[in-house]
């Protein structure tokens, strides 16, 4: 059974641009969350969809948002880039009543 | 707002030797906590999830508790290997839709 995949795995943008990270979540599951890791901030939760709706939401900025499409892969989009939003972004998915959640390897974000 | 913390930061400790993670938590009311393992560079990888009504997980040389009165989890590696050497994150969530919040992680090192 294939894992999460993130897509692009690392990618480097300049200040003002925008980006679209991409997750596919293991097959069947059907919540997927994002996630946020700094060396400063450690890891931060930044939204959470279910059947292409958005459940919670982290308090990042508007230009932080994301959706989910009817096969539960799921894109976070993040515009205006700021030297800050430099990071490791995290997708997990999950899909029993459990909550346990399975992540992916990241895309590591780099922005100059 | 649940407030997770790690202590030791780091850890080093001569391979073979037992030891205890420890992890804090400000609400009780968790639905389940989570303990990962991260290696550099590296996504999350889920190593136990203890349900809010369970006391332990155990999975190989790894035990986890949960003690919910006094907010705590402990991770417990017996005979320790220079392979368990990574960062170790515990997770607690108040609901099972994907939005946990994260400890700072403790650093462990084995040496051979």
């Amino acid at each position: 059974k294939a894992g999460v995949t993130q897509t692009p795995r690392y990618l480097i943008k300049t200040r003002g641009q925008q980006v679209t990270l991409s997750c596919s979540p293991i097959s069947g599951h059907r919540s997927v969350s994002w996630y946020q890791q700094t060396p400063g901030q450690g890891l931060q939760f930044l939204f959470e969809y279910f059947s292409e709706t958005q459940r919670n939401k982290g308090n990042f900025p508007g230009r932080f948002s994301g959706r989910q499409f009817s096969n539960s892969r799921s894109e976070m989009n993040v515009s205006t880039l700021e030297l800050g939003d430099s990071a490791l972004y995290l997708c997990a998915s999950s899909s029993t009543s459990a909550g346990e959640l399975f992540f992916g390897e990241g895309s590591r974000l780099t922005v100059l | 707002k649940q407030e997770v913390t790690q202590i030791p930061a780091a850890l080093s400790v001569p391979e073979g030797e037992n030891l205890v993670l420890n992890c804090s938590f400000t609400d009780s009311a968790i639905y389940n906590l989570q303990w990962f393992r991260q290696d550099p560079g590296k996504g999350l990888t889920s190593l136990l999830l203890i349900q809010s009504s369970q006391r332990e997980q155990t999975s190989g040389r790894l035990n986890a508790s949960l003690d919910k009165s006094s907010g705590r989890s402990t991770l417990y590696i017996a005979a320790s290997q220079p392979g368990d050497s990574a960062t170790y994150l515990c997770a607690a969530s108040n609901t099972n839709a994907g939005k946990s919040t994260f400890g700072d992680g403790t650093t462990l090192t084995v040496k051979p």
